[in-house]
């Protein structure tokens, strides 16, 4: 089966504009996590939605947004970008959370650099 | 407040030998260990697990070990070989969400 896919894998825009990325899970998977990832940080939960429900939430400003759609697609959306948020962006599946003990899967991520 | 720590950004080691690959954290209400592994321009992808009533667990090169005294956890790799030069990520798993380390980028020569 398919796996986890995110668009675009690599966007460069400038300070004070919005993005929007898009993940789509394998099929069948109601979970998608967003994890932003910068040198020296890790991976740093964004958020998380559930059947189109966001169910837990990082600590990370408001600008950054997400939702989900009914086929479980998710969208992230970065507002009033900074040259910090110049990340790699990656979204995971999983079946029902990464906290209920299922695995969860990642797409190949997006490259983003604000400058 | 990083929960989850790999306080070694990086190691290098010889082919044929162990790489032990260390994580510590602070919570002790985490109850279920995982590391992945990520190689450059791809997503990280699952390599193994354990749960906090183990102490102990093995798939083929890789073992994990898990000492909840010390919240500490540590991953083997024997014998190392050079397609696992990768960067490691430990997490664990909390309410609802994985919470992940720095990572460690594991270098395997010849």
């Amino acid at each position: 089966k398919a796996g986890v896919t995110q668009t675009p894998r690599y966007l460069i825009k400038t300070r004070g504009q919005q993005v929007t990325l898009s993940c789509s899970p394998i099929s069948g998977h109601r979970s998608v996590s967003w994890y932003q990832q910068t040198p020296g940080q890790g991976l740093q939960f964004l958020f998380e939605y559930f059947s189109e429900t966001q169910r837990n939430k990082g600590n990370f400003p408001g600008r950054f947004s997400g939702r989900q759609f009914s086929n479980s697609r998710s969208e992230m959306n970065v507002s009033t970008l900074e040259l910090g948020d110049s990340a790699l962006y990656l979204c995971a599946s999983s079946l029902q959370g990464a906290g209920m003990n299922t695995e969860a899967f990642f797409g190949q991520g997006t490259r983003l650099t604000v400058v | 407040d990083q929960q989850v720590k790999q306080n070694s950004p990086s190691l290098s080691v010889q082919e044929g030998r162990i790489s032990i690959l260390n994580c510590d954290y602070t919570n002790s209400m985490f109850d279920y260990f995982l590391w992945y592994k990520k190689y450059p321009a791809e997503g990280p992808t699952f390599l193994i697990s354990i749960s906090s009533i183990k102490d102990k667990n093995e798939d083929g090169r890789f073992t994990v070990f898990l000492n909840k005294s010390a919240k500490h956890l540590s991953l083997h790799i024997v014998p190392s070989q050079p397609g696992d030069s990768a960067v490691y990520f430990c997490a664990a798993r909390g309410t609802d969400k994985l919470i992940f380390g720095t990572g460690t980028r594991l270098q395997v020569f010849p």
